[in-house]
């Protein structure tokens, strides 16, 4: 099955720097990696997804790279602010017929120092 | 509702009393997903629904765990005979799923304390 890799486990960033966590994964038919963010005592949001067919996707200051050929992805956070911190969790799914699993890196713990 | 919900939000029993775990995914999802986060770690998944199969079971630590899902809507979580090890915050997702992978939304879960 599916096995997604997610590093560092902790980050501690300056407001206004960036941040990049990395994840990798093994199945090479998965098509489909969200980002997920979850503030403490409550369930995981997505922030921003990206599927097989491209290679970069932007929102504001979130941007997610994929490279297939080398199955890792990244999460890119610029000009951090203090409400940016928060735990990150990669994804990674094999969507199309009785497929769709979803399976989570282990997280990433994001500090964002004013 | 507007939501995944899950109940109960708390839920505190004694080691080896059975407990159950419910969860309304978003109406019209086909998806459905369960996963458990132990305090500070990651999203470990137990099963995946679509509709009401699971194609995916192979997250069940143990055969104490079950899960079953009626009407294509409404999941159940069963834990027997609980261990202290199986207290965590059990999180349900739903998603409308489609070929091109679609949000799956999440509930807040169920904190469960084995005593």
């Amino acid at each position: 099955g599916e096995n997604v890799e997610q590093h560092p486990s902790t980050l501690s960033v300056q407001e206004g720097d960036s941040a990049v966590i990395k994840c990798t994964y093994s199945d090479s038919a998965s098509n489909y990696f969200p980002w997920y963010k979850q503030e403490l005592g409550k369930g995981p949001q997505l922030i921003i997804d990206i599927r097989s067919n491209v290679g970069e996707k932007k929102d504001q200051r979130i941007a997610v790279t994929l490279n297939k050929t080398a199955k890792h992805f990244s999460l890119h956070i610029t000009e951090t602010q203090p409400e940016d911190s928060a735990v990150y969790f990669c994804a990674a799914s094999r969507y199309g017929g009785s497929q769709g699993n979803l399976i989570f890196g282990k997280g990433t713990k994001l500090s964002v120092k004013p | 509702g507007a939501g995944v919900s899950q109940s109960p939000s708390n839920k505190v029993t004694e080691k080896g009393k059975d407990v159950e775990l419910r969860c309304d995914p978003i109406s019209g999802h086909t998806a459905l997903y369960w996963y458990r986060q132990s305090l500070g770690q990651g999203l470990e998944f137990l099963i995946y629904f679509q509709g009401n199969s699971a194609p995916d079971k192979s997250g069940l630590p143990s055969d104490r765990f079950s899960a079953e899902r009626t009407g294509g809507s409404v999941s159940t979580l069963t834990i027997q005979r609980t261990q202290q090890e199986d207290s965590a915050v059990y999180l349900c997702a739903s998603s409308a799923q489609t070929a091109l992978g679609t949000e799956a939304f999440f509930g807040q879960g169920t904190r469960l304390t084995v005593v």
